[in-house]
Order: C-alpha cells, then structure tokens, then sequence
C-alpha cells in the first residue's frame, strides 16, 4: 500500500504570495490533518478534514487554510506568506481521525519564504 | 500551541547503550504514540499504545503507557547508529479527543 504524498517537496516563494500544498491519504484512509514543523516550535497542529469537512483546527491565523476533495485527498493554503511561514509543512492520514486511529505522516513540504 | 513535556531534550550515547525517554502531561491521555523523525523526512510511526499499563515492543524499541494515563516512557536497547533522529511522542487528549505532540528527543549514536 503506498504511503502518504505530498508535493512538492520543496517551495520557495516571496513574502506576500500565496502558496498552495497538496496532500494524498493512503488509499481507504478519510482523515488528513496537518501540521507545521519549525525548530523552535516543534509540531503545531493547523487543522483535521474527515469526509470533506474540517473537524479540528489549531490555533493559526485566517492566513492558513485547507480543503479536502471527494477523494480525500487535500490541499493546503497560505495567503500573503510571511518570513515566519517558513517550515516543513507534514501531512498525516488516518483511518477515520487523528484521535481514533493512528497516524501515518508524508515526508513534508518544506517552504522557504524570502 | 498545546505540547507535551518530553525529556531529555537531547541525548549522546554509545553505540550499544540502552536509551530511555519519556513525556508527561497534566492531562489524561486515551492513546500514546511514539515516532521517529529522520532529518528532512516525515515522522514515522514506531509503537501505538492505546490502555493504561499496556507495555508493547517492536523490535529493540519498547513503549509503556502509564498507569496514571498522564505519561508514557520509550526504550530504545542496544543502540545503533542508524537510531539517531528525533523521537516524538504524541497522545490522544481524553477530554478533547486532540492528539498533542511532545517537544521531541533528538538522540545521537556515537560508534
């Protein structure tokens, strides 16, 4: 079964635009969450979609979105970036949500923001 | 945002050595789960614990929740160097059904 993907891998963009991240679930799985990894901050939880409809979300501005498609898949969004973004952004799937099945991570995004 | 307490925050052992790490909280937890990050990869999953008292092994690894609910410990036996990463925990808060993760242990295995 294949695991978790995002893309890209890398991003580099400039303070002020928009970003967009894609994330693709094991197959069968109808939870994604994700989550924004710096240094200083560790793993801080943006938000949960569990069947196209956003079930958690942390404590990140209006900025920071997300949706998730009919297949499960789901995307990421970041509007007006700021220097502060810069993180790896992961995505996990889980089999009905984070907080009832485990949790299976993708290898990242890592943003830069300049 | 909300994190557990994970210690130590860092360790540097010898190849061979026993490692033991663990992450505590005020709060009662449902589930722990213990992962592995690699530098520039996702974390992976290692150990999922889901009773209090329940103690689980996977391969060397070896994880306890514990009995309170509010902590769970991580043993790692005769290490290697290919163990070297960070270890995260993360725990399914009972009163809000959230998983919280730790600050993380990054271990480093000298030959």
């Amino acid at each position: 079964k294949a695991g978790v993907t995002q893309t890209p891998r890398y991003l580099i963009k400039t303070r002020g635009q928009q970003v967009t991240l894609s994330c693709s679930p094991i197959s069968g799985h109808r939870s994604v969450s994700w989550y924004q990894q710096t240094p200083g901050q560790g793993l801080q939880f943006l938000f949960e979609y569990f069947s196209e409809t956003q079930r958690n979300k942390g404590n990140f501005p209006g900025r920071f979105s997300g949706r998730q498609f009919s297949n499960s898949r789901s995307e990421m969004n970041v509007s007006t970036l700021e220097l502060g973004d810069s993180a790896l952004y992961l995505c996990a799937s889980s089999l009905m949500g984070q907080g009832q099945h485990e949790q299976y991570f993708g290898p990242g995004t890592r943003l830069t923001v300049t | 945002g909300q994190q557990l307490n994970q210690s130590p925050q860092s360790m540097f052992i010898q190849e061979g050595e026993d490692v033991s790490m663990n992450c505590t909280s005020s709060s009662i937890f449902n589930t722990w789960l213990w992962y592995k990050q690699d530098p520039g990869e996702g974390p992976v999953l290692l150990i999922a614990l889901y009773k209090a008292g329940e103690l689980t092994s996977n391969g060397r690894l070896t994880a306890q929740f514990g009995i309170t609910r509010k902590d769970s410990f991580l043993n790692i036996s005769a290490s290697i160097p290919s163990d070297v990463g960070i270890y995260f925990c993360a725990g399914r808060q009972y009163n809000t059904d959230k998983l919280i993760f730790g600050t993380g242990t990054r271990l480093q295995v000298f030959p």
